[in-house]
C-alpha cells in the first residue's frame, strides 16, 4: 500500500463545477499536510497548506481528518485555469515529504 | 519564500555518460532535496543533502549512482552517473521554509538519456 493515496482521476468537469479530491495517507506520525498544484512540464507549487479546522482560500476548501487519516480539497466554480494536477502531500515530524501521484483536474468550456 | 534556480534546464545524453545538475538557492537552507519525476508519475526523493556531511540516501538510491555535493547552504549538485535510458525524468532540487513548513521546488531538469 502506497504512503499517500489518491483519487486516479482524471477529473473532466465543465466550467462552473464543483470538484472534490480525496487523499488518504498511512503514517498516523504525519505531522503537516499540503495540497501542491503541478502544471505540465512545470515544477510543483503550494496550493494551500491543510489544517485539522479546515481552512478555505477563495474557491478552494482544504479538510482534514486525523481520526480517518484523510485530506480533501474541494473546487467551487470550476475555471478553466484551474485544470492541472493536484498532488497531496503529506510531512512526517522528520521534515520527510511524501507525494501522492497526483490527480489530473481538466475544466473545459 | 525562496527562489530557486537549476542549471541545465535540460540536456540530452548518451548512455553511460554522466550529468552534473546545480542548485542554487537565494537564501541560506540547512536541508536540500533532491526528488526525481519520471513520466507520468510522482516525486520521489533521491536524497538529503546536508551541509557539512554526506547525503542521505531514500531506498532504492545509491552514492555511486547519484552522488551529492553540498559545499554550503546555498548550493548543491546532483551528477546522474553511467546514465541509461531508464534515468530519463526530471530531476528537481527543493527547499522546506523553516517557518511554515513549506516546500519549494526548482523548474526542474528535464534529462533525456538516448
Amino acid at each position: 500500500r502506497k504512503e499517500v493515496e489518491q483519487d486516479p482521476g482524471p477529473f473532466n468537469v465543465p466550467e462552473g463545477a464543483t470538484v472534490a479530491f480525496n487523499c488518504t495517507y498511512s503514517n498516523s506520525a504525519s505531522q503537516s499536510f499540503f495540497w501542491y498544484r503541478q502544471d505540465c512540464r512545470k515544477e510543483p507549487k503550494l496550493l494551500m497548506s491543510v489544517y485539522s479546522s479546515g481552512n478555505e482560500d477563495g474557491r478552494f476548501t482544504a479538510q482534514l481528518n486525523r481520526a480517518s487519516q484523510y485530506i480533501s480539497l474541494l473546487i467551487r466554480d470550476s475555471k478553466l485555469s484551474d485544470s492541472a494536477t493536484y498532488l497531496c502531500v503529506v510531512n512526517t515530524n522528520a521534515g520527510k515529504s511524501t507525494f501522492g501521484d497526483g490527480t489530473t483536474l481538466t475544466v473545459k468550456p | 519564500s525562496a527562489v530557486i534556480s537549476q542549471k541545465p534546464s535540460r540536456d540530452i545524453c548518451q548512455r553511460g555518460t554522466s550529468l552534473t545538475i546545480q542548485c542554487q538557492v537565494d537564501s541560506q537552507v540547512t536541508m536540500m532535496f533532491w526528488y526525481r519525476q519520471q513520466p507520468g508519475q510522482s516525486l520521489t526523493l533521491i536524497a538529503t543533502a546536508n551541509q557539512g556531511s554526506e547525503a542521505t540516501y531514500e531506498s532504492g538510491f545509491v552514492i555511486d549512482k547519484f552522488p551529492i555535493s553540498r559545499p554550503n547552504l546555498t548550493f548543491s549538485t546532483l551528477t546522474v552517473s553511467n546514465m541509461s535510458p531508464e534515468d530519463s525524468s526530471i530531476y528537481l532540487c527543493s527547499v522546506v521554509s523553516g517557518y511554515t513548513d513549506t516546500q519549494y521546488f526548482g523548474p526542474g531538469t528535464r534529462l533525456t538519456v538516448l
